[in-house]
């Protein structure tokens, strides 16, 4: 099965600029794997943050912004804040109907 | 506001069966637009995909799982349901089920239920 790789853990300074990426060793992400992001804080059910590469969901901030970057999709938070604290995955379609989500990165505020 | 709600035993038996429904409230599960879907996080890790069903019975499966899924639905009771068969330790995760909107490009989950905790313990 495909494997989608995530950072494991990334630290950002509040106010300060992150970009989390999601890719695939076989190969690169593209518009085509309609990359979407979630974000999960402990015991809560995950959140879409994106869609479709780059839509915000309803009632996400703008910090937040997802794109493709080379050969991943990115998901690029700017003007981090505390409650930005969560572990966030990317979700991949990989054709023939099969989803793969990310391992995930557990993003820091600190 | 669509509303989705796990239901199903919070303990089974290693080599049973794994056996959960997803009420959807709010709306219908006659959608064009709309799969129907599992997705499952053990303690302490990530999420995984399981598969989903549309509402006329068409699935798609985790190959890693497809042996041992199997996802239905009834209509009539607006609920999908999930069979996971010959279950270990390795399968005690939080079960949830969500939408997964194809309307358009949308192309993401965007309604989750709360999730559901199954134990597989003897």
């Amino acid at each position: 099965q495909t494997v989608v790789t995530q950072e494991p853990s990334f630290s950002v300074s509040p106010g300060g600029t992150v970009t989390l990426t999601c890719g695939v060793i076989s190969g690169s992400v593209s518009t085509s794997h309609y990359p979407s992001w979630y974000q999960q804080t402990p015991g809560q059910t995950p959140r879409t943050l994106i869609y479709n590469t780059n839509t915000r969901s309803s009632g996400v901030p703008d910090r937040f912004s997802g794109s493709i970057l080379g050969n991943k999709a990115a998901l690029t938070i700017t003007g981090a804040q505390a409650d930005d604290e969560s572990d966030y995955y990317c979700l991949l379609y990989m054709s023939s109907g099969i989803w793969v989500f990310g391992r995930g990165t557990k993003l820091t505020v600190l | 506001q669509l509303q989705l709600q796990e239901s199903g035993p919070g303990l089974v038996k290693p080599s049973e069966t794994l056996s959960l429904t997803c009420t959807v409230s709010g709306g219908s599960i006659i959608s064009g637009s709309s799969y129907w879907g599992w997705i499952r996080q053990p303690p302490g890790k990530g999420l995984e995909w399981i598969g989903y069903i549309y509402y006329s019975g068409s699935t798609d499966y985790n190959p890693s799982l497809k042996s041992r899924v199997t996802i239905s639905v009834d209509t009539s009771k607006n609920q999908f349901s999930l069979k996971l068969t010959s279950v270990t330790a390795a399968d005690t995760a939080v079960y949830y089920c969500g939408r997964l909107n194809v309307m358009g490009d949308y192309n993401s989950f965007d309604f989750w239920g709360q999730g559901t905790l199954v134990t597989v313990s003897s």
